[in-house]
């Protein structure tokens, strides 16, 4: 299920399962979306990206949906690993890469 | 994408000293950026890194508390000045790539200030 934790809501999932992690976005001209991942004691590490005349984009064992009607974006990870877990964070960039604006991300627990 | 070391990784400090944090990029890029993340909490953009020329910096922060140095196009440092306990978060720097928007981030420099 999902919970607002102190800071950070969390996702907590069976091993094995989908996990769908979800993201709104503010800008209606962000142009540019990016997944991050951050393992704890890491810097953010690039996950996925789609670009706003897409609204599906696939990847190894990530997909990420995006509907500009309601400025959401969601990245479904497939079939969850224990290595998977981590917070994850949605970025949105518009003004040709001049504004960079992150989510405020979720954490993902993957319960074996 | 650019692989990004930052110096120290992590670092205790009491209140009123200066920090400062390096990040080196094994390639030339055209974007540098400084960010920090407060602890369970998203990341904030403090400025970008102009490369012979200031910083830009974003509403809240300021180049007293954060100056910035960016002598060429593989090296940055962020200065954390007269540091107090709310300082305490981790600073990543990231590079953008020319012509792309992508960003890539360093591995982060945690900061503990008594």
């Amino acid at each position: 299920g999902e919970s607002v934790g102190l800071h950070l809501p969390t996702l907590s999932v069976q091993e094995g399962d989908n996990s769908i992690i979800n993201c709104a976005y503010s800008n209606s001209a962000s142009d540019y979306f990016i997944w991050y991942k951050q393992e704890s004691g890491k810097g953010p590490q690039f996950i996925i990206d789609i670009r706003s005349n897409m609204d599906k984009r696939q990847g190894q064992r990530v997909t990420v949906l995006l509907n500009k009607t309601v400025k959401h974006l969601s990245l479904q990870i497939a079939a969850t690993q224990p290595g998977d877990s981590a917070v994850y964070f949605c970025a949105e960039i518009y003004n040709y890469g001049q504004n960079f604006v992150f989510g405020p991300g979720t954490r993902l627990s993957v319960l074996p | 994408s650019a692989v990004i070391s930052q110096k120290p990784s992590r670092d205790i400090c009491q209140r009123g000293t200066s920090l400062t944090i390096q990040c080196q990029v094994d390639s030339q890029v055209t974007m540098m950026f400084w960010y920090r993340q407060q602890p369970g909490q998203s990341l904030t953009l403090i400025a970008t890194a102009n490369q012979g020329s200031e910083a830009t910096y974003e509403s809240g922060f300021v180049i007293d508390k954060f100056p910035i140095s960016r002598p060429n196009l593989t090296f940055s440092t962020l200065t954390v000045s007269n540091m107090s306990p709310e300082d305490s978060s981790i600073y990543l720097c990231s590079v953008g790539v020319a012509r792309q928007e992508t960003q890539y981030f360093g591995p982060g420099t945690r900061l503990l200030v008594l």
